[in-house]
């Protein structure tokens, strides 16, 4: 109940294209879920985050679209670049706790 | 501001000998965890602390394996005696209570075991 799982392991995506992750969560009391970016050699950093009370947010060229019923929820990048290529992560969080779960990572690669 | 800061950035021991990482949080942040990095498990959570206090050692894989933060500005985790199998990226990362939950992470600890 404390796992998400996280899908695909790797990806590539031509430049201009749509990259799309997704992650799915069992555990209802989850009420934060985090996309972090990680590149080689650094510290993952937030790249966008959202609460199960909205369907959607978009940041940019990023968007979260989250499905409540079905407990999943994805990253979509749009217009994909080669500086997107970095390793992604989402996660999930309970009430207030600040305690994350991960998902395993997807390595993403945006072909130039 | 200064971000997380990590000490040693890259660390290379011997099987059996002792190794203290060590983080510096950012000011005025109250939770601090300690990760875990590796390709075959991922990013795993240690130990957290809030206001300096352990919250949740769960994730702490043995008693080889110690944590402290004697106070807001450092941390510490320790390994004695290491292994090989303890070869991983160690993060340390920070948080502000109140949300919005962000967590803001170090650069990382690279450890081989030989």
């Amino acid at each position: 109940q404390q796992q998400v799982k996280q899908s695909p392991q790797s990806l590539i995506v031509q430049k201009g294209g749509i990259s799309i992750i997704n992650c799915a969560y069992e555990n209802t009391a989850f009420d934060y879920f985090p996309w972090y970016q990680q590149f080689p050699g650094k510290g993952p950093a937030l790249l966008i985050a959202i609460r199960p009370d909205v369907s959607e947010k978009k940041e940019g060229r990023f968007t979260i679209s989250f499905n409540k019923s079905a407990k999943q929820f994805s990253l979509h990048i749009m217009d994909s670049q080669p500086g997107d290529s970095a390793t992604y992560f989402c996660a999930a969080s309970r009430g207030g706790t600040y305690k994350y779960i991960f998902g395993t990572g997807t390595r993403l690669k945006v072909l130039a | 501001d200064a971000g997380v800061i990590q000490s040693p950035r890259h660390e290379v021991t011997e099987m059996g000998q002792e190794v203290t990482l060590r983080c510096k949080p950012i000011s005025g942040h109250d939770y601090l965890f300690w990760y875990r990095q590796t390709m075959m498990r991922g990013l795993e959570l240690l130990i957290y602390f809030n206001n300096n206090v352990p919250i949740d050692d769960s994730g702490m894989p043995e008693d080889r394996f110690s944590a402290k933060m004697p106070n807001a500005s450092f941390s510490t985790l320790k390994i004695q005696p290491s292994e090989p199998r303890d070869s991983a990226v160690y993060f340390c990362a920070s948080s502000l209570a109140g949300g919005p939950y962000e967590q803001y992470f170090g650069p990382g600890t690279r450890l081989t075991v030989t």
